[in-house]
């Protein structure tokens, strides 16, 4: 079982609409929760990142989490074209250097 | 530069062949990571440098899968007898401070080689 579980996908909306992203995990130790944007062929940006439990809001983004849940969810409002791409929840502890990464979500926003 | 510069972006090995994939990382950047994204799939860690140092490599597959970054700036990611299953997109990471605590949330990626053994 992977440490970090993501519904692969893909999810198609119509423009407008609002999107609900979410990653599972089994690691009670990370506190650093990180959701990044990849378009295709171009490597990974961070949208947010959130520490603990509690939510975060950053324009139309929107991200969640629960420890208690082991849950983490990003919310996308009023969702354009440009939003189109692979969703990437990642999390890691403390003292951890290394970041783990769900398989990442595919998103399609229609006109 | 103004971003995390990787090269060759492309690059096709026969089986068996060496190969070596480079990183720049931010100019100043401490840490720098490697990833390894196969298709479809999530980046998964490979290894981790400050500056010069190496501090985790837990992430390399098998010792034909070399890392250094000998005066803490630019990387290489060496891969020696490639083999099918490391067909995937190489990523390297770069952040300015060292990991832990919540400044280590803000890493860079470059565009990523991409290897294919054929």
């Amino acid at each position: 079982q992977k440490e970090v579980e993501q519904d692969p996908g893909p999810l198609s909306v119509p423009e407008g609409a609002i999107v609900s992203l979410n990653c599972t995990y089994s690691n009670s130790a990370f506190q650093y929760f990180m959701w990044y944007r990849q378009y295709s062929r171009k490597g990974p940006e961070l949208l947010m990142y959130t520490y603990s439990s509690g939510n975060k809001e950053d324009g139309r983004f929107t991200a969640q989490v629960d420890k208690s849940s082991k849950y983490i969810s990003l919310f996308i409002r009023d969702s354009q074209p440009s939003d189109s791409a692979t969703y990437l929840c990642a999390m890691r502890g403390y003292n951890f250097n290394k970041f783990y990464f769900g398989s990442g979500t595919k998103l399609n926003v229609k006109p | 530069g103004a971003g995390v510069s990787q090269s060759p972006r492309y690059k096709v090995a026969k089986r068996g062949q060496d190969v070596a994939l480079r990183c720049d990382p931010i100019s100043g950047h401490v840490s720098l990571f490697w990833y390894q994204q196969a298709l479809g799939q999530g980046p998964e860690f490979l290894t981790y440098f400050q500056n010069e140092a190496q501090l985790d490599k837990s992430g390399l597959p098998s010792d034909r899968f070399f890392a250094e970054r000998p005066e803490g700036s630019v990387s290489t990611l060496k891969i020696q007898r490639t083999q099918q299953e490391d067909s995937a997109v190489y990523l390297c990471a770069s952040s300015l401070p060292r990991g832990g605590g919540a400044m280590g949330n803000t890493i860079y990626f470059g565009e990523g080689s991409w290897l294919t053994v054929v």
